[in-house]
């Protein structure tokens, strides 16, 4: 399998609190993308992050990618409660035109 | 709000039916994609579309037809389903302009197979 594993699988948080998740993945790839899904919802994507970049951030979320380790990580500042979902990573490696997903981190953020 | 429209949102189907599930978007996109999801497990693919042509099947089992009529439109029909099928079956679409795409996905259709 393709599947890339995150960890850690559960995280939870007080508001306010930074969240960081890390995924790893197995494949050489072009890019390598974030998704948030609410319980039960489609996944909206966050951020995209190319091979030949290290950092990214957009908002409050910074995205940074060593490709060496074949390692992603997603940190969160600053959290709030609307931020509870789980958030996905997905590579797209340079053979395929579709994602692989990785296995995800539920992330609680408590009020 | 998501660009990609699956229906029927919810389908409560037995193993002898035959049912469909429809996905359209909007967007231009000439790449459409369905993909499967049990519950807490990540999405994983199932059919690629570029350009209305199947380019990827994921070996999925026969009982699950892929269509594309036209750019905006993708179905999948369902026949013969198990219990073991019952998911969340997400439609997303993306352009079809290299290696540095965005994938959008619809809300999902919840599928039941009793």
């Amino acid at each position: 399998s393709q599947q890339g594993e995150e960890d850690p699988q559960a995280l939870s948080i007080q508001e306010g609190e930074n969240a960081t998740m890390n995924c790893s993945y197995k494949t050489s790839i072009n890019n390598l993308q974030w998704y948030r899904q609410n319980s039960g919802r489609g996944l909206v994507h966050l951020i995209l992050i190319r091979s030949n970049e290290r950092e990214k951030h957009s908002g409050r979320l910074r995205v940074t990618l060593d490709t060496s380790k074949k390692s992603s990580s997603l940190l969160i500042t600053a959290s709030r409660a609307a931020d509870t979902a789980s958030y996905f990573c997905a590579n797209q490696d340079t053979g395929r035109r579709a994602l692989t997903f990785g296995s995800g981190t539920r992330l609680q953020v408590q009020p | 709000d998501t660009e990609v429209t699956q229906t029927p949102k919810h389908l409560v189907m037995g193993m002898t039916n035959k049912k469909s599930l429809k996905c359209e978007q909007h967007m231009g996109h000439r790449a459409m994609y369905w993909y499967k999801q049990k519950a807490k497990k990540p999405p994983e693919l199932m059919f690629v579309y570029s350009y209305e042509k199947l380019s990827i099947n994921e070996s999925v089992p026969s009982r699950f037809s892929p269509e594309c009529p036209n750019s905006s439109l993708l179905n999948l029909h369902l026949h013969a389903l198990q219990p073991e099928d019952s998911a969340l079956y997400l439609c997303a679409s993306s352009q079809e302009t290299g290696a540095m795409r965005t994938i959008y996905f619809g809300e999902g259709s919840w599928l039941t197979v009793v």
